[in-house]
């Protein structure tokens, strides 16, 4: 069955402006969570959806927000993007949501250049 | 979640066996040990993960020590494409939420 599909896969976006970006987890999982990957901070958490709502936050600022629509695809947004949010944005797709046995699954990821 | 440690980078021959430790002496009762790898600017892999025994799936093979404080990623026979970062996670069940906590992980480089 197809994986995780985010799009796009690339995008370059002048700081200021906003981006949002697209996941949709694989078929019949109602969990989508975020992640922020950089070099100097490595793999970082940002938020999970599960059933449309946010379950869990990530320490980050709130130009990152998110959303969850019926189907379970999520997307994220980022506002007024500044050079350091320049990173490849991952999203994991899983079963369900409170429980450590099933396992994520994760996409290609979205690489972000912000100039 | 239960910090995790690994060294920072192994070396295995190809065709060997590699094996891949995780220091998580502060694990709880109900977390799990999760294994991921990646490949370059590529999404984390899910390799395998288990809670007390011993698991084995068509990638690797994962030992847990009786007393959960540590564990041994095992990859029968290592090849070129096994080369990546590896992950080792704890990873709690809260009833209404969870998140992967990554560390550094260990850069595996698999050489002729």
């Amino acid at each position: 069955k197809a994986g995780v599909t985010q799009t796009p896969r690339y995008l370059i976006k002048t700081r200021g402006q906003q981006v949002t970006l697209s996941c949709s987890p694989i078929s019949g999982h109602r969990s989508v969570s975020w992640y922020q990957q950089t070099p100097g901070q490595g793999l970082q958490f940002l938020f999970e959806y599960f059933s449309e709502t946010q379950r869990n936050k990530g320490n980050f600022p709130g130009r990152f927000s998110g959303r969850q629509f019926s189907n379970s695809r999520s997307e994220m947004n980022v506002s007024t993007l500044e050079l350091g949010d320049s990173a490849l944005y991952l999203c994991a797709s899983s079963l369900n949501v409170g429980t450590a046995r099933t396992e994520a699954f994760f996409g290609q990821g979205t690489r972000l250049t912000v100039v | 979640d239960a910090k995790t440690t690994q060294p920072p980078s192994m070396d295995c021959a190809e065709g060997r066996a590699a094996n891949l430790p995780c220091n998580h002496s502060t694990i709880s009762g109900n977390e799990y040990v999760y294994w991921y790898r990646q490949i370059h600017s590529q999404g984390p892999q899910y390799i395998i993960h288990g809670l007390k025994n011993n698991e084995t799936n068509e990638m690797a093979s994962l030992i847990i020590t009786e007393d959960r404080k540590s564990s041994t990623l095992i990859l029968p026979h290592a090849t070129l494409r096994d080369t990546a970062v590896y992950y080792c996670i704890v990873r709690i069940s809260t009833g209404t939420a969870s998140k992967l906590t990554f560390g550094t992980g260990t850069r595996l480089q698999v050489t002729l």
